[in-house]
């Protein structure tokens, strides 16, 4: 069975200072993809990155970088010199290839504050 | 209006109301989605329309019931709710690409519902 697990629930930073979320994902499937989503306030989820399993590169866009280690299964966010904007949860999401619209297995979330 | 749209963004109802939540992609995507997001739960996957054809039902219960008229809306009619289905009601789309691997899901605001 698929499963994510986002071991931080609440995360609290000065603003500038570098944050990393955490996610742990389970899968016994070898082709898989992973996604991040910020959940801003006003409700809506905005996508952020998918990474498929084969592509182990790391990312950076922008103040954005993520850590993608098939080897410890785990799919790492990283803020750069955080900004109160970046207040939101966050949430780490794996699905199964197989399916065009295969749903989203997500995790529990990490609520980050970004303080002033 | 562009993205995913979603009415009312605040309802609440007794428990003998009838309503529906009302969804509107207007991005071109053929697949659309209701999750329930409760408080300190993950994202929990209800129904997903492919083509306006529903292909997974998640085991949710009969007083939740979907409909998918068109590729571009997709309600949620609620009937003789419970107080523990109060909750975010968020609705998503993307498009299927057919068997390569699932494509990004993008989100409306959501619906807070209060069951009273």
């Amino acid at each position: 069975a698929q499963k994510v697990t986002q071991a931080q629930t609440e995360i609290s930073v000065v603003e500038k200072e570098d944050v990393t979320l955490d996610c742990v994902y389970e899968t016994r499937d070898t082709t898989y993809y992973l996604f991040w989503y910020k959940q801003p306030p006003s409700g809506e989820l905005v996508f952020l990155i998918r990474r498929n399993s084969f592509d182990e590169q790391n990312e950076i866009s922008g103040r954005y970088s993520w850590n993608f280690q098939k080897s410890t299964s785990s799919f790492n966010f990283t803020i750069t010199a955080s900004q109160v904007v970046d207040s939101a949860v966050y949430f780490c999401a794996l699905s199964e290839p197989y399916s065009g619209n295969t749903p989203l297995v997500f995790g529990k979330g990490t609520r980050l504050s970004v303080i002033a | 209006e562009t993205g995913v749209t979603q009415t009312p963004r605040h309802l609440v109802m007794g428990m003998t109301n009838k309503k529906s939540l009302k969804c509107e992609q207007h991005l071109g995507h053929n697949a659309m989605y209701w999750y329930k997001q409760s408080a300190k739960k993950p994202l929990e996957l209800m129904f997903v329309y492919s083509l306006e054809e529903r292909v997974e039902n998640n085991s949710v219960p009969s007083r939740f019931s979907p409909e998918c008229p068109n590729s571009s809306h997709l309600f949620l009619h609620l009937h003789t709710l419970q107080p523990e289905d109060s909750a975010l009601y968020l609705c998503a789309s993307s498009q299927d690409p057919g068997g390569v691997g699932p494509n990004e899901q993008y989100f409306g605001p959501g619906t807070r519902l209060t069951v009273t």
